[in-house]
Parts: structure tokens; C-alpha cells; sequence
């Protein structure tokens, strides 16, 4: 799977929009962006993935560039529950069951600030 | 209702000991994973079990012995435990319909795990 980067820590200001970028260049055509995000002391959970399509659902936008190196993690209007640690991870389809790691780089940490 | 349980959620216990940690998912998925978080927060696969087989066997002692009696549990074993053992152990679950990476994994709460 292709190796992701993120900085290490972000802020943003409650109410306003919180855009997470991550650098993917060496990405391969038929690997996925996946998001996740760990709040302290609780399990990863999913946010939103895409291929090549930018994509939105009820918690967040992702938008990937054309080229498809880099995509940004968009939370439109961030609220004190959305400070967390935030993992883009990227993921090939795998041809056997089962074999679906997902390999969690050191992530984002967000912080949103009242 | 919780989709996917663990239990204990703290376990204190003194080196040398044999523990056991369960899994439950009722989320109706087919698929299984340990995940480990060290104290530096890196999470990383353990193991994953397709349907009760075991797929994925990461570099993990063999101290470390998942057991999966059915499609909804998936237990870790841990015998001979060590101060490295101490983290925080996270089981997933998805459901691989076509084998597609689309399929997202959905985590418990995770177990303490410290080893006095």
C-alpha cells in the first residue's frame, strides 16, 4: 500500500471548517483514500473514503486531485467532538478475503478550539 | 446497541500470567481483526480471521493465539505475558462482499492491557 503523509497537528476554530490534507504520491490506480479518526481513549472509526471521485457523506467531504497524489479531509463545521487524531490511509483491493489491513500511519492530531 | 464489544476494557495483570480477551460483532460481517496500539499510539495489525480461517498472521509471537468459534467472535489468547504485551488491543470488523476494498472496518473500544 502506498505511504501517506499528514502534519503532525492542526487547529481550527469551532464553527469553522476543518480541512485535513495528506500527500499520497505515490499512490497506484486502483488504491482507495480511506479516513479514519481516533478520539481519545475510543476505537478508530471510518469517515469517508473515494478512488478518484470527490465524495461527501454525513460527516465529511473528501477531495482528491485530479492527478490523485494528495486529497484533502474536509469537516464543514467542526464542533469540540471532532478534536481526534486523523488517519488517511490508502488501500489497494486485495484479491483474498480477509486480507484487508489497514496500515495506520502516526495521523493528524486536530484540535478544535472554542 | 453496541456493534462491536469487547471485553474486559481494563486488564491489570502481573507477568508470567496466561489472559484471554473476547470479541463480539453483530454487525453480521464475515471478518475479523486484532490491532494493536503501543504506547508511542501506533496501531498495527495483528491478526485477521475470513469466515473463521485465519488470513493475515502479522509478526506477533506465537504467544499470541486468536481463536475464532464463529463468524461473530473473535478471541485473543495471550500466554506467557510480558511488559512489552502492555497496549491497548483493538478487535475490528467488516464485511468483504467480492473481496472489495470498499468494505470499511468498524472497531471496539479496545482493551488495557497492562502487565505489572
Amino acid at each position: 500500500d502506498a505511504k501517506t503523509t499528514q502534519p503532525p497537528s492542526m487547529d481550527c476554530a469551532e464553527g469553522r471548517a476543518a480541512n485535513l490534507p495528506c500527500n499520497h504520491s505515490t499512490i497506484s490506480g486502483n488504491e482507495y483514500v480511506y479516513w479514519y479518526r481516533q478520539i481519545h481513549s475510543q476505537g478508530p472509526q471510518y469517515i469517508i473514503h473515494g478512488l478518484k471521485n470527490n465524495e461527501t457523506n454525513e460527516m465529511a467531504s473528501l477531495i482528491i486531485t485530479e492527478d490523485r497524489k494528495s486529497s484533502t479531509l474536509i469537516l464543514p463545521h467542526a464542533t469540540l467532538r471532532d478534536t481526534a487524531v486523523y488517519y488517511c490511509i490508502v488501500r489497494r483491493p486485495e484479491a483474498n478475503f480477509g486480507n484487508e489491513k489497514l496500515t495506520f500511519g502516526t495521523g493528524t492530531r486536530l484540535t478544535i478550539i472554542p | 446497541d453496541t456493534a462491536v464489544s469487547q471485553t474486559p476494557k481494563y486488564l491489570v495483570t502481573q507477568m508470567g500470567n496466561d489472559k484471554s480477551i473476547k470479541c463480539e460483532q453483530n454487525l453480521g460481517h464475515d471478518t475479523m481483526y486484532w490491532y494493536k496500539q503501543d504506547s508511542k499510539k501506533f496501531l498495527k495489525i495483528m491478526f485477521s480471521y475470513n469466515n473463521k480461517e485465519l488470513i493475515i498472521n502479522e509478526t506477533v509471537p506465537n504467544r499470541f493465539s486468536p481463536k475464532s468459534p464463529d463468524k461473530a467472535h473473535l478471541n485473543l489468547h495471550i500466554n506467557s505475558l510480558e511488559l512489552g504485551d502492555s497496549a491497548v488491543y483493538f478487535c475490528a470488523s467488516s464485511l468483504l462482499t467480492g473481496g472489495h476494498a470498499r468494505e470499511t472496518q468498524y472497531f471496539g473500544p479496545g482493551t488495557r492491557l497492562l502487565v505489572l
